[in-house]
């Protein structure tokens, strides 16, 4: 059984950076699709970005690029989520989650972590 | 503005069967996936390709395809099932992923 373990909450000041991370076990990194997914308070879910192993590289939505960083460390199977330049806006639950390319869709998910934005 | 879309809320009486639609041209080519989202918690998923349910989820959902629309339906809905409901799929264009905006179901 895969399971996605996530960092805990952080705040941040406008402008600054957040580091989110991931850790797997029940598989390992190399097999899985890690993609992350966030959700702001009361709002529904919005596709951040991910691994497509078709390409073999990361791709982000249009909305994050230039302002997000995907990274993964196989040797402590853990993922990353950075996300620069914070405003008040990215305050959201962002959710690691594991992706089957063959059928699109997230098979396991992360529990969670809040990003809060304030000044 | 999301490619796939969803009524934001459906009611359901205690028991009886209720169906939600998602729409949007990337379904005619993509399968549609549903997610289960209660306060407080992570997704889970509780449909894939349109119509497959993992292990785990009762037999009450189902699902199905025609065209541009995925539904998800809940037979003898319970009070457990009261949640947020989440259709995901690809992006009609490119590689990008999309979720629609969600619907709120009631069981009353």
């Amino acid at each position: 059984q895969v399971q996605l373990v996530q960092s805990g909450a952080e705040v941040k000041r406008p402008g600054a950076s957040v580091k989110v991370s991931c850790k797997v076990s029940g598989d390992t990194l190399t097999d899985l699709s890690i993609h992350w997914v966030r959700q702001a308070p009361g709002k529904g879910l919005e596709w951040m970005g991910g691994f497509d192993p078709e390409d073999n590289e990361k791709f982000y939505a249009q909305k994050f690029q230039g302002r997000v960083t995907m990274t993964e460390d196989t040797s402590t199977e853990t993922a990353y989520m950075e996300l620069a330049s914070l405003r008040s806006e990215d305050t959201a639950f962002y959710y690691c989650a594991s992706y089957k390319n063959s059928w699109y869709y997230f098979d396991y998910w992360g529990q969670g972590a809040l990003v809060t934005v304030s000044s | 503005s999301s490619e796939l879309t969803q009524d934001p809320a459906v009611s359901v009486a205690l028991g009886q069967t209720v169906t939600i639609t998602c729409r949007g041209d990337s379904l005619r080519t993509f399968y549609a996936s549903w997610y289960q989202q209660k306060p407080g918690q992570a997704p889970i998923l509780v449909l894939f390709g349109s119509s497959e349910r993992p292990s785990g989820i009762p037999d009450r959902f189902s699902g199905s395809r025609s065209g541009n629309t995925a539904s998800l339906s809940i037979a003898g809905a319970q009070a457990e099932d009261e949640a947020d409901y989440y259709c995901h799929s690809r992006h009609h264009f490119g590689d990008h992923l999309v979720f629609a905006g969600g619907t709120k179901l009631t069981v009353l």
